[in-house]
């Protein structure tokens, strides 16, 4: 079925590690985005990109990495983990026609950082 | 930065009763989206409301923008187990980016 694919589902890691989230989509969206989502905070902004080669930061960067080297992937790099990252993560990607939008998310990424 | 305010945060119910979720800001959006979020699960589109003061119907679910496009509510009626989950608006600014509320989590007992 068409829709985006995150990987992996679950993840463990030790403070300092680093690690990549994937995160693909086969839609041909041009915009993509990465959120984490925290008890009680709703879902908040990470980086997006609005088209290969182009990205942006967005609410909460700090400690987070992106590129977008082909429209249909969006990885999420950790540079150097910390207990506050431990956090579900969501890649959406969105299509735009004519002033209408549409987010389609992924099933998520559940990160514990220890 | 925008921020949506959601109330109540926590809703439990009895099957078949109405509710109404709201969704508050001193901002205002150009457009406006409800989802639905299960378990494990990302959130899933409900609707989109663009105009002030717009109305949708989805089958038992009433969703309005308010008039000066600061505001929405999401109406329930005869609620059912299966409309469990945790319901999140998102508005939409100047910038393509969303700004989500903190969700309401509602449960609907049998």
């Amino acid at each position: 079925n068409a829709g985006v694919t995150q990987t992996p589902k679950f993840q463990v890691l030790k403070t300092g590690q680093s690690m990549t989230l994937q995160c693909a989509q086969d839609m041909n969206h041009e915009y993509m985005s990465w959120y984490r989502q925290d008890p009680g905070m709703g879902l908040r902004l990470i980086h997006y990109s609005v088209g290969a080669g182009i990205t942006d930061q967005g609410e909460v960067p700090n400690g987070y990495n992106v590129s977008r080297s082909t429209t249909e992937d969006f990885p999420l790099r950790l540079l150097s983990a910390a207990p506050s990252q431990t956090s579900v993560y969501f890649c959406a990607s969105s299509y735009s026609h004519r002033g209408n939008y549409g987010y389609t998310f992924g099933s998520g990424t559940r990160l514990t950082v220890v | 930065t925008q921020l949506l305010e959601q109330s109540p945060q926590f809703l439990s119910i009895q099957e078949g009763e109405n509710l109404t979720v709201y969704c508050n800001s001193s901002s205002v959006f150009s457009s406006l989206q409800w989802y639905r979020q299960e378990p494990g699960e990302g959130p899933v589109l409900l609707v989109t409301v663009v105009t002030g003061g717009e109305v949708k119907k989805l089958k038992r679910l009433t969703f309005q923008f308010g008039d000066a496009r600061k505001d929405s509510s999401l109406h329930i009626t005869a609620a059912q187990p299966g409309d469990t989950g945790l319901y999140l608006c998102a508005g939409r600014g100047s910038a393509r980016q969303l700004t989500f509320g903190s969700g309401t989590q509602l449960t609907v007992l049998p």
